[in-house]
């Protein structure tokens, strides 16, 4: 069973518009959810995490969207970039095993300018 | 500062061949430790985890074993290589006692079965 499922598997947006990047997620225990981003050939780096307790985590131009109820949260990239041009995987852990981080599939954001 | 690395950078081996790779962290005592394993323009797996030496948590099985042989250290290996195992594979470590919060990953190895 798929514990994170994201969406959209691609997206392209124009250079000064807002990305915005879903996903969800099955376990109703886990209690950290973070974002990662990883530019071609690179290793996955993490960008900006939240949990549970705020439902709106901010750094910068990257914000976090928590939905505890309907178990969803998205990560919406404001003021898109062509440097932010990557693969972004959400990802989710907690719950009985907090050393377990199970990632989403990605989303391939690329942003034209 | 901490500094990880993995070893090879990339194999192509035959399948059913041996496979062995590395994983050395140094700046940082007793680590978390994983491995994860990516599909070419796939999502990130979690193979192993290790919370201290000698000690191995397996997360999926995919015919491929690890072992933590010094507090820095990690390996991941298999006796016979799967069409299926290609991939990229990657080591990251955290925190002691912070679970798989924040992983800083190494820069990879890329494994390339025929």
């Amino acid at each position: 069973q798929q514990q994170v499922r994201q969406s959209p598997q691609s997206l392209t947006v124009w250079e000064g518009e807002t990305a915005i990047l879903n996903c969800s997620y099955e376990d109703s225990t886990f209690d950290y959810f973070p974002w990662y981003h990883q530019f071609p050939g690179e290793s996955p780096a993490l960008l900006i995490a939240i949990r549970p307790v705020s439902n709106k985590k901010e750094d910068g131009r990257f914000t976090i969207f928590f939905n505890k109820r309907e178990k969803k949260f998205s990560l919406h990239i404001a003021d898109s970039q062509p440097g932010d041009s990557a693969t972004y995987f959400c990802a989710a852990s907690g719950g009985s095993n907090y050393n377990v981080l199970y990632f989403g599939s990605g989303t391939k954001l690329t942003v034209e300018p | 500062a901490q500094t990880i690395h993995q070893w090879p950078v990339a194999e192509i081996k035959a399948v059913g061949s041996p496979l062995s790779l590395g994983c050395t962290i140094k700046g940082k005592s007793s680590p978390n430790l994983y491995w994860y394993w990516q599909a070419t323009g796939g999502t990130l797996q979690q193979l192993f985890y290790s919370i201290t030496v000698g000690q191995v948590e397996s997360v999926v099985q995919l015919n491929l074993s690890a072992s933590r042989p010094k507090d820095d250290q990690f390996i991941l290996s298999t006796e016979k290589l799967l069409l299926s195992h290609s991939g990229f594979y990657l080591c990251a470590w955290s925190l002691w006692g912070g679970g798989a919060e924040t992983l800083y990953f190494g820069s990879g190895t890329r494994l390339t079965v025929l």
